[in-house]
Parts: C-alpha cells; structure tokens; sequence
C-alpha cells in the first residue's frame, strides 16, 4: 500500500542526546514536511523539503536538523539544543493534486 | 502573518445531532483552505478542500464552504455518528499543499 511510515511510534530521548525520527514515504511525492503538535495546539512547521538535496527552516526549526538524500526518505534529528522536545512529531508527503498525507506519528520523551 | 483560528472544544454532542466547527483564517493572498481530522494517537487525515472562494468541499458527510467575504470556511454534518469523535483541524496553505498553516483544533465527542 501506497504511504508514510515513521519509526519509532514511541521514543525516549535522555538530557544532552540526540536522535533521528524516520520518515519514508512510497507515495513518489517530492515534497516533505515535518510537524511538532503539542497538547491542546495546532500542528507547527519544523522543516520542509520540495526536493531532494534541499530544505528549508519552517516556524520552529531550532534545535532541529534534517536532510533531503532521497525522495523516499526525510528524517528528522531532534538535538540536544532542542530545550523541550517533548511533543508529537508528525512526517507529511504532499501533491497538489490531492494535499498532504500525513504519517502515524512518533511520540518522543524525555526521560 | 497568516493565522487560523478555530471554536475551542470540546464540543459534545448526540449521535445524530447536528455538527458545526467555527474557522476563520486571516491571509495575505488567496489561500486553499483545508479540513484534517485526526483520531486518538494516530496521524491526520485529510477530510475536504476548497480552493477558490465559493467552492464546498465535501465528504463522508462532513461540508464547509470557502467564504470570501467572511474569510471563513465553517464546518458542518448534518447527522454525527459516535465514529465521528476525534479532533478536527481547520488549515490553510498559500503555496505547496503540505506547507499548512493550523488552527488550535476542536475535540468532538459524540456519545451514544
């Protein structure tokens, strides 16, 4: 089935770490996104993707890194320079032809 | 700056009630507004679309209509089911369809 998949759904990040969130998508989209939803907010742009080798900075990219290596896959690096990275992290694909499609989620804490 | 402001839930209803969600947005030119819906601990879906001012977006039931003059695009159902509890996002985006722009979202719960 044609799709995004993120992994891992849940994940726990200790004080001082980083680690990389997994987004891959077989849906042939060229662009790709990455959004932080916190409790009782709307989803926020982190970083954005319309073609392989080159993103852009959204609303709140600080403490974060991506990159762009394959159209199939955007993984998202939530640093240590990152002071709350506790939230819902949601990867999207999109065409305009039909609008975003968005992944299952992976729910990060810190530990 | 662009903005989406929705009603605050939770919005509780009866199964066959009648469902609206308030969303007004503010933008700079002449956005495609969107519909999302997301279910407990999973990812969103897109639920409709309009865009261009007049055009109704529908389904599964589920209408809003893009209103210029208002700068509105309010959701509606007519008959809810208790499969319809989730909360719903109203967004809207200027350029590429993913680059969104989210209203705070509006929990429904619909009970038996």
């Amino acid at each position: 089935d044609g799709g995004i998949t993120q992994s891992p759904k849940y994940l726990f990040r200790k004080e001082g770490q980083n680690v990389t969130l997994s987004c891959e998508q077989n849906l042939n989209h060229d662009a790709m996104y990455w959004y932080r939803q916190d409790p009782g907010q709307g989803l926020r742009l982190i970083y954005y993707s319309q073609i392989v080798n080159d993103f852009q900075k959204g609303d709140i990219a600080e403490g974060y890194s991506v990159s762009r290596e394959k159209k199939e896959s955007f993984p998202l690096t939530v640093t240590s320079a990152q002071k709350n990275p506790t939230a819902f992290y949601l990867c999207a694909s999109s065409s305009n032809r039909v609008g975003a499609f968005f992944g299952q989620g992976t729910r990060l804490t810190v530990v | 700056g662009n903005s989406v402001t929705q009603m605050e839930g939770p919005v509780t209803l009866s199964e066959e009630a009648f469902l609206t969600i308030n969303c007004t947005y503010t933008a700079t030119g002449y956005p495609s507004l969107f519909w999302y819906v997301q279910y407990p601990g999973e990812g969103l879906q897109l639920l409709l679309k309009a865009t261009k001012a007049d055009d109704k977006g529908s389904n599964k039931g589920f209408e809003a209509t893009y209103r210029k003059e208002t700068t509105s695009f309010h959701l509606e159902k007519g008959s809810v089911q208790v499969s319809d509890s989730a909360v719903y996002f109203c967004a809207l985006s200027e350029d590429s369809w993913g680059k969104l722009q989210f209203g705070a979202g509006t929990q429904v719960v619909v009970t038996p």
